[in-house]
């Protein structure tokens, strides 16, 4: 079983903080980091998907950074709002995996408060 | 939009019963995915199939059978319900190459009691 940690498993802040996050991942037989969005009551959905070295993603006030070398990526949120609440969730994708498997990190679950 | 549905949002059991889990996507993907999700353990791989007919074990596929006759259905099967398998159990398809995203169901909430 691949180990992808995330950290922290919980994060409070105001609305308008700005808050980050991050995903470890082995450095070897990288493929691809996937990261997602589960809001409580709804599925999770995909953000970015990120396959090389240095790659940057940013969807909105959502940004995310990729270091394969070292086996982490970044997840940045700027001018955080309470409809940013949700756990954030990271998936690796190794070289060589069968057909598509991530493997999922534990997640980071942020509160945003008004 | 892909669509994936599963087919209860809530599902309460006895112990030792069967219990059908359904999943279906819309969007012909050849990957389809089931998943557990419990508090501080994050998304488990319990199987996932890549064709129809075919199958492979994911982490945690004890106690757990699957089933992919057509490829836009994909069933997960608890042969005999027990305690420890309540959980949100979670559905979703990719399409096989690539680096695809995976495309989730709402989940389902089962308990067994």
């Amino acid at each position: 079983i691949l180990n992808v940690e995330q950290s922290p498993q919980s994060l409070h802040v105001q609305e308008g903080d700005s808050t980050n996050f991050t995903c470890s991942f082995p450095s070897s037989n990288f493929y691809a980091l996937h990261w997602y969005r589960w809001e409580t009551a709804k599925s999770p959905e995909a953000l970015f998907v990120m396959t090389l070295n240095g790659d940057e993603k940013k969807k909105g006030r959502i940004s995310a950074t990729l270091n394969t070398k070292e086996g982490y990526s970044y997840l940045y949120i700027k001018g955080s709002q309470p409809e940013d609440s949700a756990t954030y969730l990271c998936a690796f994708m190794r070289r060589g995996s069968t057909l598509g498997r991530l493997y999922f990190g534990r997640g980071t679950q942020l509160t945003v408060w008004p | 939009d892909v669509k994936v549905t599963q087919s209860s949002r809530y599902l309460v059991k006895r112990t030792g019963e069967k219990v059908f889990l359904e999943c279906v996507q819309d969007m012909d993907h050849e990957n389809m995915f089931w998943y557990r999700q419990d508090p501080g353990l994050g998304l488990r791989l319990i199987y996932f199939s890549y064709d129809v007919k075919m199958k492979e074990k994911g982490d945690i596929p004890e106690g757990y059978s699957v089933s992919r006759e057509k490829k836009e259905r994909f069933s997960l099967i608890l042969e005999s319900a027990s305690t420890n398998q309540t959980s949100m159990y979670l559905c979703a398809s990719s399409l096989l190459a690539g680096t695809d995203t995976q495309y989730f169901g709402p989940g389902t909430r089962l308990t067994v009691l």
